[in-house]
């Protein structure tokens, strides 16, 4: 079985500030990675993923994200924010050896921009 | 290009009463989950339809059912309804698998009075 945490609920920041938003994963088997943005009520849409490769991945709307294999971590980064990054973000994992699986997320965190 | 279609998007129920929700896959995909997103959690997976079978399924009491159709389109029905079923429900559509081609749908809001 596999587990994501993520380990803060609130992220205020100031625009146009860096931020980085952190996810934690077990799992005892390899896992894809993947992080999901919601917009209020809105559905989720996927901002970047990690399958193989290079451990620096970069996704749409300007974040990026590591996969640290040692450290069990898939942290988001945004080098400048906007307030229209304000959402909710969710970090998931599918486990690699599965013929068909489907998706673990964390409790996600709030990104809260303000000007 | 139409993503997934979820129906309706809100709706307010009974306690002790059934539902069900609809959803239509994105174009070309196969593959149908669905997902429970309860207020300030993260979404937790219900079931997956393939090939109108129930493929797989995460740890939900049978009050919890679901159907696919041989256009891929997918219903998930919830009989006896508690308040603690209050939530968001997402579809996701998929072709296959597991590398991350999951499409979701806006969801339906279900409150349970």
């Amino acid at each position: 079985a596999q587990s994501v945490t993520q380990l803060d609920s609130q992220v205020p920041v100031f625009e146009e500030a860096p931020v980085e938003l952190r996810c934690n994963y077990s799992s005892s088997v390899s896992v894809y990675l993947f992080w999901y943005v919601q917009y209020p009520n809105q559905g989720l849409q996927l901002l970047l993923k990690y399958l193989s490769g290079s451990t620096l991945v970069k996704g749409i709307n300007g974040f990026e994200a590591e996969f640290n294999k040692s450290q069990t971590s898939f942290h988001l980064r945004k080098p400048s924010v906007h307030i229209s990054d304000t959402a909710e973000y969710f970090c998931a994992v599918i486990p690699t050896n599965s013929g068909y699986s489907t998706l673990t997320f964390g409790k996600g965190t709030m990104l809260l921009v303000s000007p | 290009d139409a993503g997934v279609t979820q129906s309706p998007t809100h709706l307010i129920k009974t306690r002790g009463q059934q539902v069900t929700l609809r959803c239509s896959p994105k174009s070309g995909h196969d593959t149908v989950s669905w997902y429970q997103q309860a207020l300030g959690q993260g979404p937790q997976f219900i079931f997956q339809y393939y090939e109108e079978e129930e493929r797989q399924r995460g740890n939900f009491p049978d009050r919890f059912s679901g159907h696919q159709f041989p256009n891929y389109s997918s219903e998930l029905n919830v009989n006896a309804l508690l308040l603690g079923d209050s939530a968001l429900y997402l579809c996701a559509s998929s072709l296959g698998g597991r590398e991350g081609g999951y499409t979701f749908g806006s969801g339906t809001r279900l409150t349970v009075v």
